[in-house]
């Protein structure tokens, strides 16, 4: 079956370095969506890419979707600590449902 | 952004008895809900898709009978988990999508069922 697999699965930064997570995808994803999910918390949607070499910001997040849309990456530039949590990355398949298949997800740590 | 609840946020049972969980959408009508089960630690797999008015579409290895999913009316969707067991106790986390299948899905905030 379709997975979606992200690594690192975790990632202990200090304060101010960078962080990225990347997300495969077994399948061609019709779009991807992130998702960020504090400790005790629901997860909370980031942003979504649909086109193929898609690149978008939000302030010190980069998020980019591959050419062949069978990956995605998240880059946080200088990290602070209220970017602690799991961030996942959801694809969705391209028939039946529209489904999305969550990947198993990057824990973040960030030491002050 | 828009809201989706769920109620209740926690709850406790003995093992054997059934528990539903309810899941709405506050401000927008839902054609398409998701169900969650999320163990700790781990990432978030897909139990079952609801439209509104027909029949849920599990995943496979899914039970559908003891995982009854109905989702009556456009704002609403419930999970009813008949027979619980202790391993059953997870986090479940309902999302409700608007239109079109490119939409963003909004998630509630979780019930954490728990099992003795």
């Amino acid at each position: 079956g379709q997975q979606v697999m992200q690594i690192p699965q975790y990632q202990h930064v200090q304060e101010g370095e960078d962080f990225t997570t990347y997300c495969n995808s077994s399948t061609t994803l019709s779009n991807i969506q992130w998702y960020k999910q504090r400790p005790g918390g629901h997860p909370v949607f980031l942003i979504q890419l649909v086109k193929s070499g898609e690149v978008k910001k939000q302030k010190r997040l980069t998020f980019q979707f591959g050419e062949a849309k069978k990956n995605s990456s998240l880059h946080i530039t200088a990290t602070q600590t209220t970017d602690v949590g799991t961030y996942f990355c959801a694809g969705q398949i391209t028939s039946g449902t529209y489904k999305y298949i969550f990947g198993t997800g990057t824990r973040l740590k960030v030491l002050a | 952004g828009a809201v989706v609840s769920q109620h209740p946020s926690w709850v406790i049972c003995k093992s054997g008895t059934s528990v539903k969980i309810e899941c709405r959408s506050l401000d927008f009508q839902a054609t398409t809900m998701f169900w969650y089960r999320q163990f700790p630690k781990q990432s978030l797999m897909l139990m079952a898709t609801s439209n509104e008015g027909s029949k849920a579409t599990y995943e496979q290895g899914v039970e559908k009978d003891k995982f009854l999913i109905n989702h009556a009316s456009l704002t609403l969707s419930t999970l009813t988990v008949t027979s619980a067991h202790p391993e059953d106790s997870s986090f479940y986390i309902c999302s409700a999508r608007q239109g079109s299948s490119y939409n963003e899905q909004f998630f509630g905030p979780g019930t954490r069922l728990t099992v003795l």
